[in-house]
């Protein structure tokens, strides 16, 4: 089965903090995702990359960045959190380019930034 | 670009009812479409999946979707349903391409009365 892992459920921080979010996946897909959900507005996506040091802008990339520099691993960077970030985030990982690809899931974290 | 609609945000059944879930995508060919479902506390679980082929597809836990092209729609169904089916149900729709990006609906959460 493919698993994919968030470094933390719950987390916690400050308004300027620098905050990052940790997701692996350990079945070599090449994509991977961030999203963002918030009651009512569904998923929205924030970056994806579909290879290593390779990244695209979703919908919503505005206050965060990414990292890529191996291809199990995909890191969110808030770079300065602001209280408009407070929300479940989600990281996903599909095999390849290919739209007809399923995303698999981490169990999420819940971000609070006070 | 892409889009999804799912028209009910919530949605109650008595346990051993049947249900019926809208999804209307907007995409200007076929494209490949998803339902996914998300436990409280979860991420997000992979259903059922349409490429092409049968209009009618099956999936996990008891739960089928009917492609009707004609309709644009994408309808999750399962003929009774289980107080363990009271989760959050997102359809998505992903281009028949190689961009590999899905968009999602906003959801429809379900509620199963004993």
């Amino acid at each position: 089965d493919v698993k994919v892992t968030q470094s933390s459920r719950y987390l916690v921080k400050r308004t300027g903090e620098k905050v990052f979010l940790e997701c692996v996946q350990d079945m070599d897909h090449e994509n991977m995702f961030w999203y963002r959900q918030d009651p009512g507005l569904g998923l929205r996506l924030i970056y994806f990359s579909y290879d290593v040091k390779m990244k695209e802008k979703g919908d919503i990339p505005e206050g965060y960045s990414v990292s890529r520099e191996k291809k199990e691993r995909f890191s969110l960077i808030l770079e300065s959190a602001s209280t408009n970030q407070t929300s479940m985030y989600l990281c996903a990982s599909s095999l390849n380019g290919r739209g007809g690809n399923e995303q698999f899931f981490g169990p999420g974290t819940r971000l609070t930034v006070l | 670009a892409q889009s999804v609609t799912q028209p009910d945000i919530h949605i109650t059944v008595s346990e051993g009812a049947s249900l019926e879930l809208r999804c209307n995508y907007s995409y200007g060919a076929t494209p490949y479409l998803f339902w996914y479902v998300q436990s409280p506390g979860q991420g997000l679980q992979l259903l059922l999946k349409y490429f092409s082929g049968d209009t009618l597809v099956q999936g996990i836990k008891g739960f089928e979707a009917e492609f009707k092209r004609s309709q644009s729609s994408f309808n999750l169904r399962k003929p009774s349903v289980h107080w363990s089916d009271a989760a959050e149900y997102f359809c998505a729709v992903a281009p028949n391409t190689n961009a590999g990006k899905s968009t999602f609906g906003d959801g429809t959460t379900l509620t199963v009365k004993p």
